[in-house]
Order: structure tokens, then sequence, then C-alpha cells
């Protein structure tokens, strides 16, 4: 079984602060890292897809930063809103194959 | 509209019944894949399939089956086999290499 850890499970942040949060994940045989997120009632969506050691990806006030050699990946929120209240899930694919591990996800809940 | 289609959304069944979950994709996917989510937890991988008549074991196969004799479709039984068989069950499709996961809705099983 991969080893894909989220921390810290959950997070309360007041409207208006930046956050951040981490997934580890397997440093040998990387192929891609994937962040989600999953809000209540909905499906996952994909945030981002990152493939090469150092990429960094944002999208709004979301990005995201990828470490291979370390194994480890942090996800940044910067200004959080209420929309943003989610579980944010990292999932990682081991090369050779489709497998798509996932880790036990960081819920954010953005309080007014 | 492209997208998956998971069915039914809510699903009782008695202890001891075997229970098959449908999940259909229309987006050309090649891999499939079944994960199961218990309360406070993330998805753990049941089973997924690469390609048309083919498929493998996740993290926690026992006690369920699989099938892919179509493309589009990709059947997860829950056997009697399965001890805790009530979760949250979603499915997911994606293209082969690095491409983002597309889920569907989810279906709720509870065992009676």
């Amino acid at each position: 079984i991969l080893n894909v850890e989220q921390s810290p499970q959950s997070l309360h942040v007041q409207e208006g602060d930046s956050t951040n949060f981490t997934c580890s994940f397997p440093s040998s045989n990387f192929y891609a890292l994937h962040w989600y997120r999953w809000e209540t009632a909905k499906s996952p969506e994909a945030l981002f897809v990152m493939t090469l050691n150092g990429d960094e990806k944002k999208k709004g006030r979301i990005s995201a930063t990828l470490n291979t050699k370390e194994g480890y990946s942090y996800l940044y929120i910067k200004g959080s809103q209420p929309e943003d209240s989610a579980t944010y899930l990292c999932a990682f694919i081991k090369a050779a194959g489709n497998k798509l591990t996932f880790g036990g996800g960081t819920r954010v809940l953005v309080k007014p | 509209d492209g997208g998956i289609t998971q069915s039914p959304k809510y699903l009782f069944r008695k202890e001891g019944q075997n229970v098959t979950l449908s999940c259909e994709q229309n987006l050309n996917h090649d891999a499939m894949y079944w994960y199961r989510q218990d309360p406070g937890q993330g998805l753990r991988l049941i089973y997924y399939s690469q390609i048309v008549n083919d498929f493998q074991k996740g993290d926690i196969a026992e006690g369920y089956s699989v099938s892919r004799e179509k493309k589009e479709s990709f059947p997860l039984t829950v056997t009697s086999a399965q001890k805790n068989p009530t979760a949250f069950y979603l499915c997911a499709s994606k293209w082969q290499g690095d491409g983002e996961a597309f889920f569907g809705q989810g279906t709720r099983l509870t065992v009676v």
C-alpha cells in the first residue's frame, strides 16, 4: 500500500487569512501528483495535475508546489473565502501504472 | 454532456445479499476506478482498470468484484464476503497518463 499522507486533517481559517497544508508521498518512482477539491454534496474536482519537480501551479487564489525528490507538495490558499470551505485531496500516481492513490484529505472550514 | 454516471444514489440491502453498483462514462477514458469512503476517512482504492477486459486489485479489494467488458462500464459487486459494506462508493475515470480524474456522484450503500 502506497503511503500518501495529508496534514493537518482539518483546518479552521478566518476569512481573509491565508493558509497552507501538506501532502507527502513516496519519493521514488514518481509519475504525477494531483490535487482535488471536494465540496459537500458535490463530486471531487481537479485543481492541479503536477508532474515535474519544482513545478508550481496557480488557479486564482489557490496555488501548489511540488518537491518530488523529498516527496511532498504544498497547497496554498491566499485570502481565504467561505466558498473555499471544502475537503482538499491529493492523489499520487506511481511510475509505470495508473494506480491513483489518495491521501486522507484536509478539511478546510473558512469562518466569516 | 460527457460525464460519469453512478446509480443508484442510495441503496439499501439486507445482510448476506450481493449488490452491484453501476458506473458508466462517456468520456472515452481508458482507466476507471472504484473508491470507498468511510466517515472521517479519505478515499480508499478498491479496484481499478486500465483497459477493457483487465483490472487490478486496489488496497481493499477483499469482498468486492468487478468486470470491464465495455470501455464505458465498470460495475462493482459488493459480495456477502465484505464484512463492513456500509459506506459511500465513488467511481472515477481518466485518460491514460497524467490526466485528471473525473468522478461520479457516488452511491451510498447501507446494509441492514
